[in-house]
């Protein structure tokens, strides 16, 4: 039961890279989220999805690509990482839509841009 | 639009004693209402959920919460603080399309032996 899992958890890169973020769940979930959570600032939404195939930017989706071609994968990438993106970034599934339903977060990836 | 204000950014209790911390929010509409809890390095945990059933909402580890909408208030406590409570604690309000999270700035508790 392995529920979500991301990689990599640490990762240093360089200033104009591109960097992917991988999240998978083992749920069958239709809804997943990218989280970015920086001191001072809790968590803030950079994008989400309610299925394969479809997703939606958050409050913060600017510099970064999503996709999701299979259920349970929902990578993130940086397409060109900047030092202002240096953050911790969760993922996160929740099972339906609706007010009632609890997100489940996966571990998080540190990320350190120099 | 939605938001959450966590009053406090850090509260420091002794072992054994109560702990509270604070949470107002605002929604346009009818909120749910989360405590999520961060310990060091690792995921966020649900702590415990309001979905406008009973007002006091019990969660897990002997933590509780009240929802008070004439005070916008959705403040979490738990009677006695053990040092495996230390961590970071989240309030969040949930509501529109796609189930979006809003989530406060934290409150790092802090447990003195």
């Amino acid at each position: 039961d392995a529920g979500i899992t991301q990689s990599p958890r640490y990762k240093i890169t360089e200033t104009g890279r591109q960097v992917t973020l991988m999240c998978h769940q083992t749920w069958s979930h239709s809804y997943m989220f990218w989280y970015r959570q920086d001191l001072g600032h809790g968590l803030r939404l950079i994008y989400y999805s309610a299925a394969a195939d479809i997703t939606d930017k958050g409050e913060v989706p600017d510099g970064y690509v999503v996709s999701r071609s299979k259920t349970e994968n929902f990578p993130l990438t940086l397409e060109s990482a900047t030092r202002s993106q240096t953050s911790v970034y969760f993922c996160a599934s929740s099972e339906e839509p609706g007010l009632q339903e609890t997100q489940y977060f996966g571990p998080g990836t540190r990320l350190l841009v120099l | 639009a939605q938001s959450v204000t966590q009053l406090d950014s850090h509260v420091s209790v002794s072992e054994g004693t109560p702990v509270l911390l604070r949470c107002n929010y605002s929604s346009s509409y009818s909120p749910s209402l989360f405590w999520y809890v961060q310990h060091p390095n690792k995921g966020l945990q649900l702590l415990l959920k309001y979905t406008s059933a009973a007002t006091l909402v019990k969660g897990i580890n002997g933590f509780e919460a009240e929802f008070k909408k004439s005070e916008t208030s959705f403040h979490l406590t738990k009677p006695s603080a053990h040092m495996s409570d230390a961590a970071e604690y989240f309030c969040v309000v949930s509501g529109g399309y796609g189930n979006k999270l809003v989530f406060g700035a934290g409150t790092i508790l802090r447990v003195k032996s």
